[in-house]
Order: structure tokens, then C-alpha cells, then sequence
């Protein structure tokens, strides 16, 4: 199998404090790894994409310095949201890529994330 | 915990016959459903989505079915075509929960 997981489910923290995500690939190494954001009953939307032991590429629109991606091994990848404000609450998901030609992406189980 | 499984790991079909990729629940307070497809090495993208108040939605090729009294949701591509090859990835989140469950996803490849 493929295990992804998330570490913490779920995070409330005060505006202003950073908080980390950690995204792990529990059985196979990663070589890309995808971080997501998903707000109310609408698609994800992709915020950047990892490569172990290189800058991650951000999408349009996200805000390099808020959104700290660090992927330094083939089976971590973290996620830091910096000085979070509540406008940054919502639902991160992971996911990681065998980088297999062909292969299936798999999701971790999210973390919520509300600031007050 | 397994809230939303799709149980065929693969499909293949015949190009310009119908694709149909199934997917089960057990969490009856989900509300909302997703499909997203995804090409290697590249994340998922959105697909169609449906509300419990529906059983059916439709865009183009796609029509997404939803059965709640069997928590089962399928996705029909008519006609299949080779660029539909790609894994498709069920979604489910629940009533005053927006934290969405995927499945594991189901490999399909259109052959020509």
C-alpha cells in the first residue's frame, strides 16, 4: 500500500504564531509531493508543488513567504504558515507522488487549520 | 478509517465506449461529492462535483450519479477518449464538516 499522513489533524492557533504541517510518506519515498488548500464546498486548490531537495514551485497567487514549503527528505515534506491570520484557516491537504511514470498521487487526511 | 473507497484499482475501455468508475461511502453525513482526475505527475484537478440534494449531474462527457440509500456515486465518461487516461480520484465531505475523504483512486486507460 501507500500511506500518506499529516501531523497535526487538527491545529487552532493565535493570530500572528507560525504553524507547521508535516506531510509523510509512511511506506514509499516521494520525490514530489503537493500541497493543497481547500475552502468550503469547493475543489482543491493547488498551492504549490514539492521536490525533495529543491525550492518547491508555487502557484499563482500564493505568497511565497507565507507559505514556508520545505521538502528535505524523500519522505518529508512541511508546510509552515507564517504570522497566520484568520483568513488563513482552512482545510491543507498533502499529497505525494511515487514519481513513477504513470503512478497514482496519494492524499494524506488533511489538518485543519482555524486561527482565532 | 476508510470513508470512501473505490474498490477497482483499474479500468480499461475501448475508445468511444463508456467509462464508468465507481465509489462508495459509509459516512451518511456526507453531503458533497468530487471527482478529480489526475495525469502523472501532476496534481488532481477537478472534475464535476454533486450535492445529496441531486442524484444526477452532468457536464459534457461527464455525468456523475449519486445513490444515497446505497452510498455509492459513479462517474460515467461517454464517449471515452485516450486523453481520459488518467487516475480518477473520488471525494466526499460531510454536512458542517468541510474536511473532504478521497478514495484511492481508480487507473483508467482509453485504449485507441
Amino acid at each position: 500500500g501507500a500511506v500518506v499522513s499529516q501531523h497535526p489533524s487538527r491545529v487552532i492557533c493565535k493570530s500572528g504564531t507560525s504553524v507547521k504541517i508535516e506531510c509523510r510518506s509512511l511506506d514509499f519515498q516521494a520525490t514530489t509531493m503537493f500541497w493543497y488548500r481547500q475552502f468550503p464546498k469547493q475543489s482543491l486548490m493547488l498551492m504549490a508543488t514539492s521536490n525533495e531537495g529543491s525550492k518547491a514551485t508555487y502557484e499563482q497567487g500564493v505568497e511565497k513567504d507565507k507559505f514556508l514549503i520545505n521538502h528535505a527528505s524523500l519522505t518529508l515534506s512541511t508546510l509552515t504558515v507564517t504570522s497566520a491570520h484568520p483568513e488563513d484557516s482552512s482545510f491543507y491537504i498533502c499529497s505525494a507522488d511515487k514519481g513513477l511514470q504513470g503512478n497514482e498521487q496519494f492524499f494524506g487526511p488533511g489538518t485543519r487549520l482555524t486561527v482565532l | 478509517d476508510q470513508q470512501v473507497k473505490q474498490n477497482s484499482p483499474s479500468l480499461s475501455v475501448q475508445e468511444g465506449r463508456i467509462s464508468i468508475l465507481n465509489c462508495d461511502y459509509t459516512n451518511s453525513m456526507f453531503d458533497y461529492f468530487l471527482w478529480y482526475k489526475k495525469y502523472p505527475a501532476e496534481g488532481p484537478t477537478f472534475l464535476i462535483s454533486i450535492s445529496s440534494i441531486k442524484d444526477k449531474n452532468e457536464d459534457g462527457r461527464f455525468t456523475v450519479f449519486l445513490n444515497k440509500s446505497a452510498k455509492h456515486l459513479s462517474l460515467h465518461i461517454v464517449p471515452s477518449q485516450p486523453g481520459d487516461s488518467a487516475v480518477y480520484f473520488c471525494a466526499a465531505s460531510a454536512v458542517g464538516n468541510n474536511d473532504m475523504r478521497f478514495g484511492a483512486g481508480t487507473r483508467l486507460t482509453v485504449k485507441p
